[in-house]
């Protein structure tokens, strides 16, 4: 059962836009998130987190926004340059020493 | 500082075949997680280490399956009696402590079962 999803496979925004990644939930017992991402041939590489007791987080160009009742969270990068494009895994956790689950990722293009 | 370092980088086996995935942590780091990727499929928990705390194995997906770790150091995934589904990229991170949150990933082994 994927306790964690990113419906959307793909998306393509052109340089300078924003680009809005998203991700959804199912275990309320989740409280903290972070986003993940990847290049090709390489390992995940950390983005950005947020524990629960907040709804944004914001680093630079990059944003996560949490909606607790809604089980969502998004990853906002503005503005989108090339070199962002990569691969984007959202992870959630419940409680200190537990797994991660990871959601299936978002692949990002972002168009010159 | 070196990252997380994991060898081989590819491994192509024969069906039924035995095969060990190294995996080099940050030095310092006592937490050691072990995921897979399967082709267009998301990160798969498989298991975890924390310091000398009772392994969690939780994602194994079956008895083939086998992980051990030299106290706070190198970590060897062993897979037995490979089987095609088992093709996938293994992939190998590291945290500072059970409180630290932030995984370093290594590059990952992509093993391919013929």
């Amino acid at each position: 059962d994927q306790q964690v999803k990113q419906n959307s496979p793909s998306l393509s925004v052109q340089e300078g836009r924003i680009s809005i990644l998203n991700c959804d939930y199912t275990n309320s017992m989740f409280d903290y998130f972070l986003w993940y991402k990847k290049y090709p041939a390489e390992g995940p590489t950390f983005l950005i987190s947020i524990s629960s007791i907040k709804d944004k987080n914001e680093d630079g160009r990059f944003t996560v926004f949490l909606n607790k009742s809604a089980k969502h969270l998004s990853l906002h990068i503005v503005p989108s340059q090339p070199g962002d494009s990569a691969v984007y895994f959202c992870a959630a956790s419940a409680g200190t020493g537990n797994q991660f689950y990871f959601g299936t990722g978002t692949s990002l293009t972002v168009i010159p | 500082g070196a990252g997380v370092s994991q060898s081989p980088s590819n491994k192509v086996t024969e069906k039924g075949k035995d095969v060990e995935l190294r995996c080099d942590p940050i030095s310092g780091h006592t937490a050691l997680y072990w995921y897979r990727q399967r082709l267009g499929q998301g990160l798969e928990f498989l298991i975890y280490f924390q310091g000398n705390s009772a392994p969690d194995k939780s994602g194994l997906p079956s008895d083939r399956f086998s992980a051990e770790r030299t106290g706070e150091s190198v970590s060897t995934l062993t897979i037995q009696r490979t089987q095609q589904e088992d093709s996938a990229v293994y992939l190998c991170a590291s945290s500072a402590d059970l409180f630290m949150y932030e995984q370093y990933f290594g590059p990952g082994t992509r093993l391919t079962v013929t």
